[in-house]
This record gives structure tokens, C-alpha cells and sequence, in this order.
């Protein structure tokens, strides 16, 4: 089946513990977005990839890192200089040449 | 960041009553989705528009691009239980720019 993977779906880390969610596509698609979600926020922008090797910050980039080795993968780090990391991130991609971003089914992190 | 201003935030309606909630942007966009959120999952595309007047339906849902290119509406006609969830509007910028979302609108149906 084609689609986006996110995995885990539930994640539970120390405070100022480094902690990496992971984002596997096999759509094919060139570019890779990751958003956080808090009650009431919508959908903000962390980081965005629109080829291998090359990433871009997005809105609220602070205390978060990514890499893109790979085409199908686009994992984010949340470093312990994130100050509230406890949310519920969402991974897309989109083909280069349409606009519809499609997501996975997110993670949801908990930092104790 | 840009963000698009979408209402009404949450609503609570019976079933078999008709929605409609909008979103607007201070600047221009060349595309408008509409997505669905259920609890716990990531969202769900409905709708795709791409030309200002574009009037397009999904089933029970219907959305329109406005003639401004600043607005978008989202009509569900005759809701049922199962359209309970987040509904987010998302518009693109001209050039190579990720997309912008509202803040989503939570519906409620009342059976």
C-alpha cells in the first residue's frame, strides 16, 4: 500500500531527553513537511524538505532538527532545547507538481 | 507566520442540518484544500481548488474558491454522525511555498 508512515504512534520521553519521530513515505513524493499540532493551534509549520539533502525552517523551527538522506525519509528530532515539546506532530509530503499534501497518521509525544 | 483567519471555530448542530464555515487570507492564494481531522489521526484531504470561481463537491460536501482569491467556503449538506472531526482550510501562496492553515473548525452532531 502506498502512503506515509509514522511511527510510533504514541511516544513518552524524559524531560531534556533528544527524542527522534520518524516519517517514511513511498509515494514517491519529492517534498516532506513536518507540523505540530496543540488544542486550538491548527496546524503549524517545523520543517520543510523539498529534495534529498536540502531542508528549509519553517514557522517554529526552534529546539527541532531534521535530515534528508533519503527520499522516503524525513525524521525530526526534538531536542531538549525545545521548551514544550509535549504535542502531537504530523508528517506530509506532496508530489512537486500538485499542491495536495497528504499526511500521516501522527505521533503524539509526552514528555514527563 | 501567515495564517488563515477560518469560522466559525466550533459548532454544535442535529443531524440533518446543512454546515457551511469559511476561511480568509489577508493575501492572495492559488489553491484552497479542505481537510478532514479525526480524533487522533492525521487529516484527510475533501476538497482541491484551483481557480478563483471554482465551485467543487465531494459527495455531500461542496466548496467554492472565492473571486478574491482571499476566501474559501466549505458547505456539508444533510450531515450525519460520522462528520463529527476537525475541518481544516489550507491555502497556497503563488510560488514553491508550503501550505498555510486555519485553526480548523470542531463539529458536533447532535443525533
Amino acid at each position: 500500500d502506498g502512503g506515509i508512515t509514522q511511527s510510533p504512534k504514541y511516544l513518552f520521553r524524559k524531560e531534556g531527553q533528544n527524542v527522534t519521530l520518524s516519517c517514511e513515505q513511498n509515494l514517491n513524493h519529492d517534498a516532506m513537511y513536518w507540523y505540530r499540532q496543540d488544542p486550538g493551534q491548527g496546524l503549524r509549520l517545523i520543517y520543510y524538505s523539498q529534495i534529498v539533502n536540502d531542508f528549509q525552517k519553517g514557522d517554529i523551527a526552534e529546539g527541532y532538527s531534521v535530515s534528508r538522506e533519503k527520499k522516503e525519509s524525513f525524521p525530526l528530532t526534538v531536542t531538549s532545547a525545545q521548551k514544550n515539546p509535549t504535542a502531537f506532530y504530523l508528517c506530509a509530503s506532496r508530489d512537486r507538481l500538485l499542491t495536495e499534501a497528504f499526511f500521516g497518521q501522527g505521533t503524539r509525544l509526552t514528555v514527563v | 507566520g501567515q495564517q488563515l483567519n477560518q469560522s466559525p471555530q466550533s459548532m454544535f448542530i442535529q443531524e440533518g442540518e446543512d454546515v457551511s464555515m469559511n476561511c480568509t487570507s489577508s493575501s492572495i492564494f492559488n489553491t484552497w484544500l479542505w481537510y478532514k481531522q479525526d480524533p487522533g489521526e492525521g487529516p484527510v484531504l475533501l476538497i482541491a481548488l484551483y481557480k478563483a470561481g471554482e465551485l467543487t463537491s465531494n459527495g455531500r460536501l461542496t466548496a467554492q474558491f472565492g473571486i478574491t482569491r482571499k476566501d474559501s467556503f466549505l458547505n456539508i449538506s444533510a450531515s450525519i454522525p460520522s462528520d463529527v472531526g476537525i475541518y481544516f482550510c489550507a491555502g497556497r501562496a503563488p510560488g514553491n511555498t508550503p501550505l498555510v492553515f486555519g485553526k480548523g473548525t470542531r463539529l458536533s452532531v447532535i443525533a
